[in-house]
């Protein structure tokens, strides 16, 4: 399977407790974005990486969130002391990125169910 | 802020119907749209792309078309079967914000009954 990646696809945790989840992009693609889904609406953008670096974040991302991609290649979302409102899917996207300006399709992975009791 | 509609919010026809789902947005100045297709609990699965200097894509029995300047895209689907069921998501990439960031609607959930 040559497609987006998540780990893990469910994660119950309790309030307070620390999660981390990780994203494996289609292979050689610069670009990677993560985005945050609740019941009944569409995903809403979080944070996205350019190879390593992360150029921008979501005001939606408090300073409990925290990303990386090192490298250029996986990515990590950490959240610290969850919370029952950040209970949502963790959609993670990738694309190829490689044409400057151009902006390119993104491909989803399966995302990360977390649920905090 | 981008805000993207989508009208409506759920649809329910027989099988072998055709369909037309909808989709605004507020501001012109974008890449492209995208519109995706997701199962229940699933990620999202894309369908078709077209980018901002384009009319229409086709895939299928699918066939999405864009009018940039009134801000609205259409998403056709031709001869409806029970496996079209799921929640259809159109997004957009706009000129103003992060390269690449989609904007979305909340989707069209689309029962197709036997």
């Amino acid at each position: 399977d040559t497609g987006v990646s998540q780990d893990p696809r469910h994660k119950i945790t309790k309030r307070g407790q620390n999660v981390t989840f990780r994203c494996d992009p289609i292979s050689e693609h610069n670009r990677l974005y993560w985005y945050r889904q609740t019941l009944g609406q569409g995903p809403e953008f979080l944070t996205y990486f350019q190879n390593e670096a992360q150029l921008e974040k979501s005001r939606l991302l408090s300073d409990r969130f925290s990303a990386e991609r090192p490298k250029g290649s996986f990515s990590t979302l950490e959240i610290q002391r969850t919370e029952q409102g950040d209970s949502a899917m963790y959609l993670c996207a990738s694309s190829p990125g490689t044409g400057g300006m151009f902006v390119d399709e993104q491909f989803f992975g399966p995302g990360t169910r977390l649920t905090v009791l | 802020k981008q805000e993207v509609t989508q009208i409506p919010a759920a649809l329910s026809v027989p099988e072998g119907e055709n369909l037309v789902l909808n989709c605004s947005f507020t501001d012109s100045a974008i890449y492209n749209l995208q519109w995706f297709r997701q199962d229940p609990g699933k990620g999202l699965t894309s369908l078709l792309l077209i980018q901002s200097s384009q009319r229409e894509q086709t895939s299928g029995r699918l066939n999405a078309s864009l009018d940039k300047s009134s801000g609205r895209s259409t998403l056709y689907i031709a001869a409806s079967q029970p496996g079209d069921s799921a929640t259809y998501l159109c997004a957009v990439s706009d000129r103003g914000s992060t390269l690449g960031r989609l904007y979305f609607g909340r989707g069209t959930q689309l029962t197709v009954w036997p």
